[in-house]
């Protein structure tokens, strides 16, 4: 029962376009909504995160949208760089627990 | 102010072999969470812990895998008679008493002959 789902494995986009990251949950149990971001041989390092009351939080070039009612969030990465390229995985946190829920992760790789 | 402290970085073990993974959280975290990542998955929750406290082993699996976080000490991740499907990558984090600012170590790679 996955439930935290990033449908697309891998994203290619150009440098300085506009990166897209998807996710979709279905549990609405969940207080904050993650996303991590992960080199080879690291440990997953936060970027940016989203009360489940907030439709939007923005951190200089990232940019998290949260749609309660598709139960749908996103990451915008605009411009993009090469050094962004890396496997991001959107988490959420299980309200109350401290625990969190993974999305599979999605490759980006930014071409220069 | 180091980090979330993982130890060893890589470990090889053969099958049916005891696997200890260690654990030393941020200065001032209080909170102890272990996660393992299957190749081609999403990190997995395992078990939270807190001093001397499992708070949630709901993640673990029934058999063979223990946890601990001592009062003094790192946190422990054992795995007794291991298998090839034990071999994953396994990450922990820590996180001050609040919750808030989860930070993970760089893992521990656990590989079985």
């Amino acid at each position: 029962d996955q439930q935290v789902k990033q449908n697309s494995p891998s994203l290619s986009v150009q440098e300085g376009r506009i990166s897209i990251l998807n996710c979709d949950y279905t549990n609405s149990m969940f207080d904050y909504f993650l996303w991590y971001k992960k080199y080879p041989a690291e440990g997953p390092t936060f970027l940016i995160s989203i009360s489940s009351i907030k439709d939007k939080n923005e951190d200089g070039r990232f940019t998290v949208f949260l749609n309660k009612s598709a139960k749908h969030l996103s990451l915008h990465i605009v411009p993009s760089q090469p050094g962004d390229s890396a496997v991001y995985f959107c988490a959420a946190s299980v309200r109350n627990t401290g625990k969190l829920i993974f999305g599979q992760g999605t490759t980006l790789q930014v071409k220069p | 102010n180091a980090g979330v402290m993982q130890n060893p970085r890589h470990l090889v073990r053969r099958r049916g072999q005891e696997a200890r993974l260690r654990c030393s959280p941020m200065k001032g975290h209080s909170h102890v969470y272990w996660y393992r990542q299957l190749p081609e998955e999403g990190l997995k929750f395992m078990v939270y812990l807190q001093k001397e406290n499992i708070i949630d082993e709901s993640g673990m699996p029934k058999e063979r895998f223990s946890a601990e976080f001592p009062k003094e000490g790192p946190s422990i991740l054992r795995i007794q008679q291991v298998v090839r499907g034990d071999s994953a990558a396994y990450f922990c984090a820590s996180s001050p008493p609040s919750g808030n600012g989860y930070t993970f170590g760089s893992g521990t790679r656990l590989t079985v002959v």
